[in-house]
């Protein structure tokens, strides 16, 4: 694998169910970042981590609870989801640690959540 | 804050025909811009981007961009299209101060169509 993969990479379920999405970066980054695209909205960043420390939550609602075990690994935990969470969840990861303002960031492909 | 306008949520051209997206900014500090592109099923890849060095600036593809600090523009052109530029774009600013520091903040996207 290279790259940052995400799986899975369609992912239906109930609102009263829990589940996972993981993302792996091959990249030998330092910062990790999860981000939602939804349908005609511009991508909005949910969690940063940088050297596996969580810097960064956006305001986003504890039903979505991030969680990085290492600097090559990020998981986003999903409860009691609502539809209007319904989107594509990226993963995204870049070089020098969060911050670093000229970084690239690397996307993986998303998981296409879908809420009913 | 920073933030991105991007001009026009569709673009059509025909194969061979200029491609112009565009891009304006508003940030208080100095901005560092980059393209985005999005291929369907696929996450986003960097196309180019302005870390303060020239002002035009050459991407893969034979895109280009080039940063207008009087216009608060940072325009993506290519000379001539091809199907496989058909895709979604996205401009997006990153500021090295403030409160946002080091967070790149999106445009909402242009999906480019490229028809025969």
């Amino acid at each position: 694998e290279t790259g940052v993969t995400q799986t899975p990479r369609h992912l239906v379920m109930g609102m009263t169910n829990k589940k996972s999405l993981k993302c792996e970066q091959h990249l030998g980054h330092n910062a990790m970042y999860w981000y939602k695209q939804s349908a005609k909205k511009p991508l909005e960043l949910m969690f940063v981590y940088n050297f596996k420390e969580q810097t960064e939550n956006n305001s986003v609602p504890s039903r979505f609870s991030p969680e990085c075990p290492n600097s090559s690994h990020l998981f986003l935990h999903l409860h009691t989801l609502q539809p209007e969470d319904s989107a594509l969840y990226l993963c995204a990861s870049s070089q020098n640690g969060a911050g670093y303002y000229t970084d690239t960031q690397y996307f993986g492909p998303g998981t296409r959540l879908t809420v009913l | 804050a920073q933030s991105v306008t991007q001009l026009g949520s569709h673009v059509s051209v025909s194969e061979g025909a200029l491609v112009l997206l565009r891009c304006n900014y508003s940030s208080s500090v100095p901005p560092y811009l980059f393209w985005y592109v999005q291929y369907p099923n696929q996450g986003l890849q960097l196309l180019l981007k302005y870390t303060s060095a020239a002002t035009l600036v050459k991407g893969i593809n034979d895109f280009e961009a080039e940063f207008k600090k009087s216009e608060t523009s940072f325009h993506l052109t290519k000379p001539s299209a091809h199907m496989s530029d058909a895709a979604e774009y996205f401009c997006a600013v990153s500021v090295a101060g403030g409160t946002s520091y080091g967070k790149l903040t999106f445009g909402q996207g242009t999906i480019l169509t490229v028809h025969p």
